[in-house]
């Protein structure tokens, strides 16, 4: 399995209140993503990055800021959470080549509830 | 919006049998991937075909690619139980990132 962790894995949080979700790889990859995933919808990306500190966003971003200091760790944050964004967050790496977006390798998630 | 759209939502088959789900999507593509991903875990990926490719095989999946058409379909055979799980395609461009379907859940009765 490829190294990447998640954490927390749960977390029940108030509206209102930030949240950060972490992410950390030993796998040494370029490039990683933050997915939501909610019933209906699949995944959908929020925010993804190819470098350190170069992130761009991802379809659904709104609300949601990411960082990335070093290669192994990128941090998902919601600086004030909303009901709406009660899902299941899921964190991948890759390392693509070519313009070619290679295969996804994808952590366990992080299941987050906003009341 | 996604990119990729899966057919059928749900399929429910009897053990031994074959399964085959769809997927079509919207723009041009430089490869389409198919993941699995087993109730309360992540997804795992199972196979990519590239754009210039037409059919691809790994152990008893079958992937076709029609970019004509704009679709790509996943064959299970013989299929077990360890393959309940909900499948998902999904299609790469030339920006480093995937756009997922919404998946089509599987169940395989015994």
């Amino acid at each position: 399995d490829a190294g990447i962790t998640q954490s927390p894995r749960h977390k029940v949080t108030e509206t209102g209140t930030p949240v950060t979700l972490r992410c950390h790889q030993t796998e040494n990859h370029r490039y990683m993503y933050w997915y939501r995933q909610d019933p209906g919808h699949g995944l959908r990306l929020i925010h993804y990055s190819y470098g350190v500190k170069d992130t761009d966003k991802g379809e659904v971003s709104d609300g949601y800021s990411v960082s990335r200091s070093k290669t192994e760790d990128f941090l998902l944050t919601l600086e004030s959470a909303t009901s709406s964004q009660t899902s299941v967050y899921f964190c991948a790496i890759s390392e693509s080549r070519q313009g070619n977006t290679g295969e996804l390798f994808f952590g366990e998630g992080s299941r987050l509830t906003v009341l | 919006s996604q990119q990729g759209e899966e057919d059928p939502q749900a399929l429910s088959i009897q053990e031994g049998e074959n399964a085959t789900m769809n997927c079509s999507y919207k723009t041009s593509i430089n490869n389409l991937q198919w993941y699995r991903q087993n109730s309360g875990r992540g997804l795992v990926h199972l196979i990519l075909i590239r754009s210039n490719e037409r059919e691809k095989h790994s152990g008893r999946l079958r992937v076709t690619l029609d970019t004509s058409k704009k679709s790509s379909s996943l064959l299970i055979t013989a299929s077990r139980a360890a393959d309940t799980a909900s499948y998902f395609c999904a299609t790469g461009g030339n920006d480093y990132k995937l756009s997922f379907g919404a998946g089509t859940t599987v169940t395989v009765r015994a």
